[in-house]
C-alpha cells in the first residue's frame, strides 16, 4: 500500500522569502503525485500532480514541484511567497495502474507567512 | 461556475441523534467522494460512488452510511453520532475516467459537532 510522509507539520515564512515544503512517498513504482491546498474553513484545491514526463511540474499559483524517483520526494516550491499562500498543504498519493486505487493523503503542512 | 456544493456548512447535533450531510455537484462527474478530517489529520476516506456503484472502505464504521439518488447529489448520513465523530466532512468528485489519477474537486466541507 502507498504512503505519504509530509515531515513539516507547521512552517513559518516571511513575506517574499523563498519555500519549500517537503513530502516523500512510498509505493512500488512511480505514482500519481498530487500537491493539494487547504484555506482555513474552505475544501482542498488541487495545485499541481505529476503523472509521467517532465519531472518539474508548474501548477498554479506560482507553485511549482519537482519529482525525484531516487528520492521518492515530490517538494513543493514557490520562489516568492505571498501572505495569501497562508494556507495548510497536501500531498497525495496514488497508484499508477488501471482500476481503482484510492488517493491517500499526507498529514498536511500548515504554511504562516509573518510580514 | 461548475462546483462541489455542500449543506449545511455547519451542523450541530447531539450524541446519538441522526444527522444527514448533503452534496451536490453540477460537474456531471461519475464518483462522489466521502472524506472525514479531524483537526491536524489527513483527510480519510469513508466511502466512495462510482455512478450507482457504491464502494466502501474496509475500516468505515457502519454507523456511516451514505446514498445517492442521481448523480448530482450524494448525501452522507450518521446513524447514531457520537463524539469522535466530530469532524470536518469534505465531499469530492472526479470524472472517474478508468483510473484514481483523475483530479478530486472538494466542497467547501461541513463541520460537524458533536454535543
Amino acid at each position: 500500500a502507498q504512503s505519504v510522509t509530509q515531515p513539516d507539520i507547521h512552517i513559518t515564512v516571511s513575506e517574499g522569502a523563498s519555500l519549500e515544503l517537503r513530502c516523500n512517498y512510498s509505493y512500488g513504482a512511480t505514482p500519481y503525485l498530487f500537491w493539494y491546498v487547504q484555506s482555513p474553513g474552505q475544501g482542498l484545491q488541487l495545485l499541481l500532480k505529476y503523472f509521467s514526463g517532465d519531472t518539474l511540474v508548474q501548477g498554479i499559483k506560482g507553485f511549482e514541484a519537482e519529482f525525484k524517483r531516487s528520492q521518492s520526494s515530490f517538494n513543493l516550491r514557490k520562489p516568492s511567497v505571498h501572505w495569501s499562500d497562508a494556507a495548510e498543504y497536501f500531498c497525495a498519493v496514488a497508484p499508477n495502474s488501471g482500476g481503482y486505487q484510492k488517493v491517500t493523503f499526507g498529514i498536511g503542512t500548515k504554511l504562516q507567512v509573518i510580514p | 461556475d461548475a462546483m462541489v456544493i455542500q449543506n449545511p456548512r455547519y451542523q450541530v447535533t447531539q450524541f446519538g441523534k441522526p444527522v444527514t450531510l448533503s452534496c451536490s455537484q453540477t460537474l456531471n462527474h461519475n464518483v462522489m467522494y466521502w472524506y472525514q478530517q479531524k483537526s491536524s489529520q489527513a483527510p480519510k476516506l469513508l466511502f466512495h460512488y462510482y455512478d450507482k456503484d457504491f464502494n466502501n472502505e474496509a475500516d468505515t464504521p457502519d454507523n456511516f452510511q451514505s446514498r445517492r439518488p442521481n448523480t448530482s447529489f450524494c448525501f452522507l448520513d450518521i446513524r447514531s453520532p457520537g463524539l469522535g465523530d466530530a469532524a470536518m466532512y469534505l465531499c469530492a468528485t472526479s470524472r472517474g475516467e478508468g483510473r484514481w489519477g483523475d483530479e478530486q474537486f472538494f466542497g467547501p466541507g461541513t463541520r460537524l459537532t458533536v454535543l
